[in-house]
Order: C-alpha cells, then structure tokens, then sequence
C-alpha cells in the first residue's frame, strides 16, 4: 500500500516562530488533507488539498502532487497550534477510498 | 462542531466482554469510516460502508465487526476484548469521492 511519511516528527517552538510541516507520500494520490489532533484528542480538518496552495489565516498548503508531497505552513504560532499534525492521503480507486494517514508531527508552542 | 457524532465518548470495560460504538455521520453523507488510532500504531483504517454496504476492509480483526443501518447510522462491535484493544476509536464521514472526510470526536476505549 502507499506509504506516507510525515516530517520532522517533533517540533518545538516559542510562541511567535514559524513552521513548516512536510509530508511525503510514495504513490499518485487524488486526495489529500491535513489534520490538527488537539491535546483533547479531536480530528480537526485543516486543508482538503489534492493540488495547489490554499490560505486560511496563519496557516498555509501546498501540495505538489506531482512530486509526491504537500507542506503545511504555521506562521505566528500560538500557544493553541500545539498538538499532533497528520497528512492523510486517498488513492480513490473503487474499493480503495480509504484515507491512509502519515505518522504524525508533534508540535509543541511554549508560551 | 464536524457534524459526525460518536457515542459514548468514554468506555472502560473489562477484558473478555464486548461493546459498541456508535456514529452518526453528517446530514447527507453516505460513507462512514471507521479508524482506531493506538497509541503505538498511529490511525489505522479498520472498514468502511457507503450507503449500507460494506466497501473497503482495513487490518480489521475477526474479532470486530460493523454495520451500517438504513438511516445511514453505523455501529463498530468489539467482542472478547483484549487490553491490546484499548485505543481511540474515530468515525468518520463523506460525500461523494474525492470530497472531504469529517471525522467526530472519538471514542475513547480503556479495556482493563
């Protein structure tokens, strides 16, 4: 199956610093997102980005499917931006329409 | 607030029992997911249903099975649990293909 590898695994920041957030994935994907885990355990959807950049505020995507990876871009961070980040990516092939997710970044923002 | 909502949010259970878990997805959507995420496996897909029927199959165990209902509400059973099965249990929903999945906030699963 596809593999996708997220990196670094740990990231830690002083509050105000900027982030960059890679994920690399082995096989042609049509979809992909990007996920915030809070420390209470919730799944927050953050970008839907199979191609091209998207902007939401402080944070920022890109993904370039052609070579096979996406960035996700923190500016500003704040104490709140702390949690775990996934990539989840899809094939879409009937039958085959799982997300299969990236092992994770962990970020930690200190006030 | 992503509109998939699982209940309970909390289950302590003893080993060797079983349980169930329950997900509404959102107003509309069809497909219904359902992902344990173990503190040393990551997010695993365990199956997935698209309008009643079973359509795709994860590292699921015999020992677990799900459903979805006509009211497009689905249910993950755990049977003869194991400590090993203590995990987050999340449920997640869709439209069509290549649209977004939401995902509800869990089901936290301690098996003592």
């Amino acid at each position: 199956g596809i593999q996708v590898e997220q990196s670094p695994p740990d990231l830690i920041l002083q509050e105000g610093a900027n982030s960059t957030l890679r994920c690399n994935f082995s096989d042609s994907v049509n979809n992909l997102q990007w996920f915030h885990q809070n420390p209470w355990g919730q799944l927050i959807n953050l970008f839907y980005i199979p191609s091209g950049t998207k902007q939401n505020g402080r944070l920022s995507a890109t993904t370039v499917a052609t070579e096979r990876y996406s960035l996700l871009y923190i500016s500003s961070s704040q104490t709140t931006d702390s949690g775990v980040y996934f990539c989840a990516v899809e094939q879409s092939n009937f039958g085959n329409e799982k997300l299969t997710f990236g092992t994770g970044t962990r970020l930690t923002i200190i006030p | 607030d992503s509109g998939v909502t699982q209940t309970p949010k909390h289950l302590i259970t003893a080993t060797g029992q079983r349980v169930t878990l329950r997900c509404s997805p959102r107003s509309g959507d069809l497909s219904v997911y359902w992902y344990q995420q173990s503190l040393d496996q990551g997010l695993q897909f365990l199956i997935q249903y698209y309008n009643g029927e079973e359509r795709a199959k994860g590292n699921i165990l015999e020992r677990f099975s799900a459903q979805q209902f006509p009211d497009l509400h689905s249910e993950l059973n755990l049977s003869s649990l194991e400590l090993g099965d203590s995990a987050l249990y999340f449920c997640a929903s869709r439209g069509p293909v290549r649209t977004e999945a939401f995902f509800g906030q869990g089901t936290r699963l301690t098996v003592v």
